[in-house]
């Protein structure tokens, strides 16, 4: 079935990196536009990025622009988001999402990782 | 990326009908059709229910619909159901080629 599976969440300290990887299967994940969305503690959804279907063109959040890098290796049909120099407001659930169409970006996102948890904190 | 404005919270009786608007710009909202709406249960991934303002994904029920004029979006949900009860957020495309969602809405069935 359509799947799209979130791992590499943990805690790390402020100003560590790490990377999350998002696994996608039941579909032809070259063909999608892919997203990072988070959710903090109590707080609501936050969109994070995007990456191109075919890797072309990538857009971030302020907050997370010059930290965050999405990319994406279709080979492995495998998502990634490389965070760098985490702060302590970066602790979330990260949730990868699809675009629902192939054609157009921002559309809508209908199929969701579980979501995998990062925590930073010393 | 300012999130967009939506009620912190509504209510509502079984059998009821409901809006939840969502509120922003010309450069969000009001200048795309690219606005979606999404349920959200704790500890579960959030649903898409309505994309490209008002299409609904099969599925899903089509006591969910979806609205837009000038820059506020609307959710109109009909026959209130108790398994309704939910987190619900919108989200749009803005002109810095960015999405950005609203803060979401806590919908109550009574």
């Amino acid at each position: 079935q359509v799947q799209l599976v979130e791992s590499g969440g943990g805690v790390v300290q402020p100003g560590r990196s790490l990377r999350l990887s998002c696994t996608a299967s039941g579909f032809i994940f070259s063909s999608y536009g892919m997203h990072w969305v988070r959710q903090a503690p109590g707080q609501g959804l936050e969109w994070v990025a995007i990456i191109y279907f075919d890797g072309s063109d990538k857009y971030y959040a302020d907050s997370v622009k010059g930290r965050f890098t999405i990319s994406r290796d279709d080979s492995k049909n495998t998502l990634y988001l490389q965070m760098n120099s985490l702060r302590a407001d970066d602790t979330a659930v990260y949730y990868c999402a699809r675009e629902v169409t192939t054609v157009y970006y921002y559309y809508g996102m209908d199929v969701w990782g579980q979501g995998t948890t990062v925590t930073v904190s010393s | 990326q300012s999130a967009l404005t939506q009620p912190a919270s509504m209510s509502g009786s079984p059998g009821q009908s409901i809006t939840i608007s969502c509120t922003g710009t010309s450069s969000d909202v009001g200048g795309y059709n690219y606005v979606s709406w999404y349920q959200k249960h704790t500890g579960k991934a959030p649903k898409l229910m309505i994309y490209a303002v008002s299409n609904r994904p099969s599925g899903v029920s089509n006591r969910f619909s979806g609205s837009k004029s000038g820059n506020t979006a609307s959710l109109t949900i009909s026959g209130l159901q108790a398994e309704d009860e939910a987190d619900y957020y919108c989200s749009s495309y803005t002109s810095s080629n960015t999405g950005v969602f609203g803060g979401g809405t806590k919908l109550t069935v009574l």
